[in-house]
């Protein structure tokens, strides 16, 4: 089936404006992550949905950064106001509510000029 | 420092030879995983290890986990070139809730291994 897809691939950006990632889990999964990678790094965790309940929001770095979700489908991270050090690779991962694996997205890569 | 750090930071081998990796962490888990990361994205799970679990296999790998010392390998035998990746360890010490733990994972910054034809 299909995995988890996200769009855009690439998205340049100047510092100031305002940007939308989204994240289509697969079919099924209850539970959505998203997570940012700058270069070089590990992931960072940012922010977790799970079905209807409150997200846990205690990654995301500033008030400039927010996601939604809707039920159990897609998710979108908004970044406002973004900086340069915002740039990153920002991935989406998915998995059901009985097993802890992850199954990622191939990622956002996010470039501030 | 971060939860889940690796070591080494690289690792250079010959094809056939075996790889290992470390990783260490600081807070008591649920569970610990390895995912392996190619050209910069797409993270793909390998295997995951539970806290009461000490080793497990899958093909070519083997984890271990020491819950005493904090600390995992993943040892990859007979490596081949398509090997050739970034292997991180993610430790997931969220708290359990009716007996699942949400799954937020902490990452460490990876072991990048080059495999040489």
């Amino acid at each position: 089936g299909a995995g988890v897809s996200q769009s855009p691939s690439n998205k340049v950006t100047e510092k100031g404006k305002d940007v939308e990632l989204r994240c289509d889990p697969i079919s099924g999964h209850t539970a959505l992550y998203w997570y940012r990678q700058r270069l070089g790094q590990g992931l960072e965790f940012l922010i977790y949905f799970q079905g209807n309940s409150a997200p846990d929001k205690s990654g995301l770095p500033s008030d400039r950064f927010s996601a939604e979700r809707t039920g159990e489908s897609v998710s979108t991270l908004t970044i406002q106001r973004t900086q340069q050090e915002d740039s990153a690779v920002y991935l989406c991962a998915s998995r059901t509510s009985v097993y802890y694996e992850q199954y990622f997205g191939p990622g956002t890569r996010l470039t501030v000029t | 420092s971060q939860q889940g750090e690796e070591d080494p930071q690289a690792l250079s081998i010959q094809e056939g030879e075996n790889a290992t990796m470390n990783c260490s962490y600081k807070t008591s888990i649920n569970n610990l995983q390895w995912y392996r990361q190619n050209s910069g994205r797409g993270l793909v799970h390998l295997i995951l290890i539970r806290s009461n679990e000490r080793e497990k296999h899958s093909g070519r790998l083997r984890v271990t986990l020491d819950t005493s010392k904090k600390s995992s390998s993943l040892l990859i035998t007979a490596s081949r070139a398509a090997d050739t990746a970034s292997y991180f360890c993610a430790t997931d010490a969220s708290p359990n809730a009716g007996g699942t733990s949400y799954g937020k994972l902490t990452f460490g910054q990876g072991t990048i291994l080059t495999v040489h034809p």
